[in-house]
């Protein structure tokens, strides 16, 4: 089945500092999402983005589907950015349509 | 606030014990999701109905099972729980249908503790 890697796996940040987070996946994909997961355990949506490029405030991501990958772009890093960034793919596979979701990247942004 | 509510919030249980989670799509989705975080699993999603029936299964257990009402609300089953059931389980809702491919809406998520 298709394989969706996220890096790096961990991150760790200074306050202010950019980051920029990758999601590959080894197959054609009906859509993609980006999530954080807060400390809290709550899956916030970030970004639905099958292709092409969004912004929001500090956020933005990037998809190029012909070459599979997806890029999350976190400008001026807050603590409140601390947690795991998931992307997910939604794959259609024997005629049945499912979600994949990547290993995701843990991310610590320090005072 | 996503507008997918999940109930309970936390679930302590013992093994062998047989449990129900709750989850209330966004009004007017259609589809409703279930997933499974673990901490050795990652995300991996269970199953999804549509307007009442059973549309895709994922990497499910035989010991749980799902079910969509006329209202649309879906409870998840878990039955004979052992401890590798402990986890947190997320609902998520889209429109559903042909916008299956929509994006997903995740309530905050059951967390459930097997003893």
């Amino acid at each position: 089945g298709i394989q969706v890697e996220q890096s790096p796996p961990d991150l760790i940040l200074q306050e202010g500092a950019n980051s920029t987070l990758r999601c590959n996946f080894s197959d054609s994909v009906n859509n993609l999402q980006w999530f954080h997961q807060n400390p809290w355990g709550q899956l916030i949506n970030l970004f639905y983005i099958p292709s092409g490029t969004k912004q929001n405030g500090r956020l933005s991501a990037t998809t190029v589907a012909t070459e599979r990958y997806s890029l999350l772009y976190i400008s001026s890093s807050q603590t409140t950015d601390s947690g795991v960034y998931f992307c997910a793919v939604g794959v259609t596979t024997s005629g049945t349509y499912k979600y994949i979701f990547g290993t995701g990247t843990r991310l610590k942004v320090l005072a | 606030d996503s507008g997918v509510t999940q109930t309970p919030k936390h679930l302590i249980t013992a093994t062998g014990q047989r449990v129900t989670l709750r989850c209330s799509p966004r009004s007017g989705d259609l589809s409703v999701y279930w997933y499974q975080q673990s901490l050795d699993q990652g995300l991996q999603f269970l199953i999804q109905y549509y307007n009442g029936e059973e549309r895709a299964k994922g990497n499910i257990l035989e010991r749980f099972s799902a079910q969509q009402f006329p209202d649309l609300h879906s409870e998840l089953n878990l039955s004979s729980l052992e401890l590798g059931d402990s986890a947190l389980y997320f609902c998520a809702s889209n429109s559903g249908g042909r916008s299956s491919y929509n994006e997903q809406f995740f309530g905050p998520g059951t967390r459930l503790t097997v003893l």
